[in-house]
């Protein structure tokens, strides 16, 4: 069983629609969760970083985590073609560092205009 | 543009070949990783340097070496290629700690074909 679960989907979805993305984990020591979006060809970039449980909203993007089911989510509200790429989570134990991070294969997004 | 550049963006070359690829950090960071992503195994770390001393290391061939340079600029370099390290492979930096240490901003990646 990997450490980080996440479905490769690919997602396909209307312009406009609510999106949610999620990992699930095995490692109750994971304590930094990030997203990490990217886009065909590219390098993956930040989109979230929250430490421990809870909510952390930035413009059209909220992350929530839940370590007490080990579970994190990614939502995207009013999702636009430019939202089309591929997102991976990334969790980090409390003890470590990045170099420690592990990344989910990502899910697969496609938003139809 | 993340300011983590990587250059070549695609080598093609032959099995048996070395190769060597090339990072720059974004400016102020001090630690360099390396990351292998293929379509089977997602993305992999490989190796970590921080102001010039290897940090950490993953799952990084012997075939496979790094180093980071007194201007923080680093190399990968691949020998002995086979088939099955066509993949890309991404260079990312942070900064030294804090919390910051734990993002990663990456580069652009170097597809590596090999024939």
């Amino acid at each position: 069983q990997k450490e980080v679960e996440q479905d490769p989907g690919p997602l396909s979805v209307p312009e406009g629609a609510i999106v949610s993305l999620n990992c699930t984990y095995s490692n109750s020591a994971f304590q930094y969760f990030m997203w990490y979006r990217q886009y065909s060809r590219k390098g993956p970039e930040l989109l979230m970083y929250t430490y421990s449980s809870g909510n952390k909203e930035d413009g059209r993007f909220t992350a929530q985590v839940d370590k007490s089911s080990k579970y994190i989510s990614l939502f995207i509200r009013d999702s636009q073609p430019s939202d089309s790429a591929t997102y991976l989570c990334a969790m980090i134990p409390w003890y470590s560092s990045a170099s420690k991070i592990i990344f989910g294969s990502g899910t697969r997004l496609s938003i139809r205009p | 543009d993340s300011g983590v550049t990587q250059t070549p963006k695609h080598l093609i070359t032959a099995t048996g070949q070395r190769v060597t690829l090339r990072c720059s950090p974004r400016s102020g960071d001090l630690s360099v990783y390396w990351y292998q992503q293929s379509l089977d195994q997602g993305l992999q770390f490989l190796i970590q340097y921080y102001n010039g001393e290897e940090r950490a290391k993953g799952n990084i061939l012997e075939r496979f070496s790094a180093q980071q340079f007194p201007d923080l600029h680093s190399e990968l370099n691949l020998s002995s290629l086979e088939l099955g390290d066509s993949a890309l492979y991404f260079c990312a930096s942070s900064v030294a700690g804090g919390s910051g240490a734990n993002v990663l901003t990456f580069g652009a990646g170097s597809r590596l074909t090999v024939l």
